[in-house]
């Protein structure tokens, strides 16, 4: 499996900043996605990041909120704008298949801890 | 939309002994792929095991086993031999095949508790 690293793996953030949290894969693979979890929750899907071109949200995510950038097969960002309270979450990024496959298993970067106070 | 139901929000079992976590899923594809995932207090998410549709195997993994009944479309979680460090949260999770939809979808979770 790849290895995926994040940074921030966690932040106490003001409200109405904006923090970009960073995604980087040991290794090319053909998807990337950003989830995520509020305190107590299950993973819910904010988008799918495409190399080159802008990420699928999924509903009740939009670019403004949550621009997300995938500029190569092994790196991709999330910036969470204007923040609030509401924000505060686990935000994750998982990644599938080495490039040229599909791959059918998601695995997992360790999250980043956003408080917005 | 596929959705995963986990009923369980709490179980709870003693050390060495063997616990049974539910799943069910709705979904009207013939082909996917449901997966079990484990989230300590690290809040990382970790593998446990994958269970592939159009396989009738059960799958394993050590200690780990599910059950897979296709048909009443439920996919159960067997851990034998419980161990203190399988204390976390466990997701039921779900994901198609279909180009452009191969998200995964996640249940509400199980949170496992071992007493020792």
């Amino acid at each position: 499996s790849a290895v995926i690293s994040q940074k921030p793996s966690r932040d106490i953030c003001q409200r109405g900043t904006s923090l970009t949290i960073q995604c980087q894969v040991d290794s090319q693979v053909t998807m990337m996605f950003w989830y995520r979890q509020q305190p107590g929750q299950s993973l819910t899907l904010i988008a799918t990041a495409n190399q080159g071109s802008e990420a699928t949200y999924e509903s009740g995510f939009v670019i403004d909120k949550f621009p997300i950038s995938r500029p190569n097969l092994t790196f991709s960002t999330l910036t969470v704008s204007n923040m609030s309270p509401e924000d505060s979450s686990i935000y994750l990024c998982s990644v599938s298949g080495q490039w040229g496959s599909s791959g059918n298993t998601i695995y997992f970067g360790e999250g980043s801890w956003l408080t917005v106070v | 939309a596929q959705t995963v139901t986990q009923s369980q929000p709490e179980m709870s079992v003693q050390e060495a002994e063997t616990v049974t976590l539910s799943c069910t899923y709705d979904t009207s594809e013939s082909d996917y792929y449901l997966f079990w995932y484990k989230q300590p207090p690290s809040r990382q998410m970790i593998l446990v095991i994958r269970q592939e549709a159009y396989k009738q195997q059960n799958a394993t993994e050590n200690r780990f086993s599910v059950n897979f009944q296709k048909a009443a479309k439920s996919f159960s979680l067997k851990i034998s031999d419980s161990q203190l460090g399988d204390a976390a949260m466990y997701f039921c999770a779900y994901r198609s095949v279909i180009q452009g939809a191969q998200k995964l979808v996640f249940g509400q979770g199980t949170r496992l508790t071992i007493n020792p």
